[in-house]
């Protein structure tokens, strides 16, 4: 079956290390997102990509980095940089075409200790 | 620049009962407008959207939604509700830099008791 697989489901990371989360996708999707959610606040972007090896800052980006050397996958690195990381990062694909429609992976819990 | 506004941040209803999620927005282009549902711990599933044409749209699970221009609202409704429909419901926008850059509302979590 097609779809977005995101590992790892739940990570714990000390202060001051960098973590990678993963999102891998089957769909032949050229576009793909990182949104990250906080409680109470919806979903912010934090970075896209359109196409291989190109890649646009979103909203919040700040704090972390990613790459696009593949069309299946597009990983997140949280950086020490971000002051707070401790969220529900959710992974999205889409076609490039803008009719809005994101097919997400389940996401993936980062607890900062 | 795009926003939207989710009226309540919990609801609450009857099992039977009807269901209202309320959503406005602003957008300084004509808006495609959309319904995400998340169930916990889990990644969003679109539930309908409005691009152009009919302004009621019919999405999955008994959904809808009527898009009311002179109101910038995009309210959500279900006739009667199930047990299986506590979720979180989120409403986006997409943002006006185009492709699929969604902005989406701060979430309504929805409550069904017997």
């Amino acid at each position: 079956d097609g779809g977005i697989t995101q590992s790892p489901k739940y990570l714990f990371r000390k202060e001051g290390q960098n973590v990678t989360l993963s999102c891998e996708q089957n769909l032949n999707h050229d576009a793909m997102y990182w949104y990250r959610q906080d409680p109470g606040q919806g979903l912010r972007l934090i970075y896209y990509s359109q196409i291989v090896n190109d890649f646009q800052k979103g909203d919040i980006a700040e704090g972390y980095s990613v790459s696009r050397e593949k069309k299946e996958s597009f990983p997140l690195t949280v950086t020490s940089a971000q002051k707070n990381p401790t969220a529900f990062y959710l992974c999205a694909s889409s076609r490039a075409s803008g009719t809005g429609e994101l097919f997400f992976g389940e996401g993936s819990r980062l607890t900062v200790l | 620049a795009q926003s939207v506004t989710q009226l309540g941040s919990h609801v609450s209803v009857s099992e039977g009962a009807l269901v209202l999620l309320r959503c406005n927005y602003s957008s300084s282009v004509p808006p495609y407008l959309f319904w995400y549902v998340q169930y916990p711990n889990q990644g969003l599933q679109l539930l309908l959207k409005y691009t152009t044409g009919a302004t009621l749209v019919k999405g999955i699970n008994g959904f809808e939604a009527e898009f009311k221009k002179s109101e910038t609202s995009f309210h959500l409704t279900k006739p009667s509700a199930h047990m299986s429909d506590a979720a979180e419901y989120f409403c986006a926008v997409i943002h006006s830099g185009g492709y699929n850059k969604l902005i989406f509302g701060a979430g309504t979590r929805l409550a069904v008791h017997p």
